[in-house]
């Protein structure tokens, strides 16, 4: 089975241009998650969806946006790019929405943006 | 914020037992420890979890202690591919799909 797919693998934009990162879940799981990575640094959480629903969201800007579609895959959203907002963009999918019950989330490769 | 405090290196031999340590001194009732590791150039993978016991799978095993105010993540056999940065996190009940990562511990090992 595959598992947590990102597209794209790289991404290179300039300062105040916008992007879109994609994620597709692993087959069954109806939770995604978005986290930022820093280089040297753990993941930040960003955004968690469940049924296409914002469930949880972490502290950032407005600038960040991000939606979850009927077939549980998902797009973020980042307007208006900074140069710290480059990072390695991390997308983890679950079958429920809680992790004390579901237990595991499973990430994918990520996307890295690099800001110019 | 939910916290927990790990060393920032560790170095272990191939083939020998590593004993990575974790302190969430303000851990609650509910709360259940979390591993995660994230290799070179991927996205982080789940290790093991527990509440109370002590727990054991094909990767690892969780050694918790008594009072649940610090745990250690046992890895028998280092391995070159167990080379990571491994995260402890606390995961609260009503967890909402968060996961708060710190800076872990990056574990080297020598061949």
């Amino acid at each position: 089975d595959a598992g947590v797919t990102q597209s794209p693998t790289h991404l290179i934009k300039t300062r105040g241009q916008q992007v879109t990162l994609r994620c597709s879940p692993i087959s069954g799981h109806k939770s995604v998650s978005w986290y930022q990575q820093v280089l040297g640094q753990g993941p930040q959480f960003i955004f968690q969806y469940y049924e296409k629903e914002e469930r949880g969201r972490g502290n950032f800007p407005d600038r960040f946006s991000a939606r979850q579609f009927p077939n549980y895959s998902s797009e973020l959203n980042v307007n208006a790019l900074l140069l710290g907002d480059s990072a390695l963009y991390l997308c983890a999918s679950s079958l429920g929405p809680g992790l004390d019950t579901y237990n595991e989330q499973f990430f994918g490769p990520g996307t890295r943006l690099t800001v110019l | 914020d939910a916290k927990t405090t790990q060393p920032n290196s560790m170095e272990s031999n191939e083939e020998e037992p590593v004993h990575l340590p974790c302190n969430h001194s303000t851990i609650s009732g509910t709360d259940y420890i979390h591993w995660y590791r994230q290799l070179p150039s991927q996205g982080p993978e789940y290790v093991i979890h527990g509440l109370t016991s002590n727990v054991n799978n094909r990767m690892a095993s969780l050694a918790i202690a008594e009072d649940r105010k610090s745990s250690t993540l046992i890895l028998h056999r280092a391995t070159l591919r167990d080379a990571a940065v491994y995260y402890c996190i606390r995961v609260g009940s009503g967890n909402t799909g968060k996961l708060i990562f710190g800076q872990g511990t990056t574990l080297q090992v020598k061949p």
